[in-house]
């Protein structure tokens, strides 16, 4: 079990916009403004798309936007394209041994 | 260019021992925090081990606390991850991750993966 919770899986149509929830803790994502989103397509590395809650690193799309409330971190891309389809990873530092936790991950289906 | 290349995975029998090399070009290494991420086959991402730019912070997620050693040669440039006692469940592509230099906890560059298979 992972510990932060994503759902499994979303879906839009293309131009709609979607939004991954991320779901931890007040030792780790309602602690810390250190949550990170990635991009995983199949069969390559992950992608950094947002740092530190809400920023985007340099050339990530500003369809990309992440925000946090208490201890839920949120992922939204607005304007859906095919190549969005991927799946979807948040992180975030933990005061726990641990220091780094992921979540489960959320498949993201581009209808 | 950030090129982080990591070798040395392979087959390995339950109980036995790895050791993974991850080559970083293009950036002053020993200036970086480094970490090794997993991933088991069809399942999510699992932060494995952070070690700090000098060595002298070194961090261990529980589930390999005790037989992995996490280690760096900041002359040639390279992260290591020494696995001892091996079990099926370690079986994984291994990542070496750098630090994005916002802060130590997002990762902006991964290598391609090398693939750890436990199994008799």
């Amino acid at each position: 079990q992972s510990a932060l919770t994503q759902p499994a899986s979303v879906s839009g149509s293309p131009g709609q916009s979607i939004t991954i929830s991320c779901t931890g803790t007040s030792s780790d994502v309602g602690g810390y403004n250190y949550v990170s989103w990635y991009q995983q397509h199949p069969g390559k590395a992950p992608k950094l798309m947002i740092y530190e809650v809400s920023n985007r690193p340099s050339g990530v799309p500003d369809r990309f936007s992440g925000s946090k409330s208490g201890n839920t971190a949120s992922l939204t891309i607005s304007g859906l394209q095919a190549e969005d389809e991927a799946d979807y990873y948040c992180s975030s530092y933990t005061s726990s041994s641990t220091l780094v936790v992921f979540g489960g991950g959320t498949k993201l289906t581009v209808l | 260019e950030v090129q982080l290349v990591e070798s040395g995975g392979g087959l390995v029998k339950p109980g036995g021992s790895l050791r993974l090399s991850c080559a970083a070009s293009g950036f002053t290494f020993s200036s970086y925090s480094m970490n090794w991420v997993r991933q088991a086959p069809g399942k999510g991402l699992e932060w494995v081990s952070s070690i700090s730019s000098s060595s002298s912070y070194i961090y261990y997620a529980d589930s390999v606390k005790g037989r992995f050693t996490i280690s760096r040669d900041n002359a040639k440039n390279s992260l290591y991850l020494q696995m001892n006692s091996l079990r099926a469940e370690d079986t994984a592509v291994y990542y070496c991750a750098r630090p994005s230099g916002w802060n130590d906890w997002d990762f902006d560059y991964w290598g391609q993966g090398t693939l750890v298979t436990v199994s008799s």
